[in-house]
């Protein structure tokens, strides 16, 4: 059984900090993994996708992956009241498997 | 403008009867997905199709049928055999890359 993990929070931040969120994955064959982001009684947006190990960032948005510890990470810079959000963790095994496995999601609140 | 629709926004069904969730994109995706979320839990996978006229069951299939007879649509039916269907259903689509995007998601709910 393939398993995505997330500390389902709350994370509470206060603005303007730096806001880290994790995930663990217990399939090594894992190949892509994704970040989303689900404001309440909407559906998810992707923000981050990451393939290989490193960071990648994007504006205030960085994925950082380590396969070899099978764990992903979301780090938000400046948080911001609008960056209150469920954020969904999601891994895809590539070799001809296109589904996705969702984690159940942490929930992030920005204090002003 | 490129994107997913779903429709209805919110859907009411009574015991019984069986009702289909519409879901279309002009992305030029060739796959499409289904999913179900319930409050507080992460989404399960209930069919996926990655070309015309083929899809496969996901996690949750049972008491659910879907069709995929164009590339634009996938539309889901939730039959009288789902015995729990109040929840959010989410249709997404996506590429070669497996970069997944969602619609704007079905409520529905059991009266």
């Amino acid at each position: 059984q393939k398993e995505v993990e997330q500390n389902s929070g709350p994370l509470s931040v206060p603005e303007g900090a730096i806001a880290s969120l994790n995930c663990t994955y217990s399939d090594r064959g894992s190949q892509s993994f994704f970040w989303y982001r689900q404001y309440s009684g909407k559906s998810p947006e992707l923000i981050m996708s990451i393939y290989s190990n490193g960071d990648k960032e994007d504006g205030r948005f960085t994925a950082q992956l380590n396969k070899a510890s099978q764990y992903v990470s979301l780090l938000i810079r400046d948080s911001q009241p609008s960056d209150s959000a469920t954020y969904l963790c999601a891994v895809n095994s590539y070799f001809g498997n296109e589904k996705l496995t969702f984690g159940t999601g942490t929930r992030l609140t920005i204090i002003p | 403008d490129g994107g997913i629709t779903q429709s209805p926004k919110y859907l009411f069904r009574k015991e019984g009867q069986n009702v289909t969730l519409s879901c279309e994109q002009n992305l030029n995706h060739d796959a499409m997905y289904w999913y179900r979320q319930d409050p507080g839990q992460g989404l399960r996978l209930i069919y996926y199709s990655q070309i015309v006229n083929d899809f496969q069951k996901g996690d949750i299939a049972e008491g659910y049928s879907v069709s995929r007879e164009k590339k634009e649509s996938f539309p889901l039916t939730v039959t009288s055999a789902q015995k729990n269907p109040t929840a959010f259903y989410l249709c997404a689509s996506s590429h070669w890359d497996n970069e997944q995007f969602f619609g704007p998601g079905t409520r529905l709910t059991v009266l």
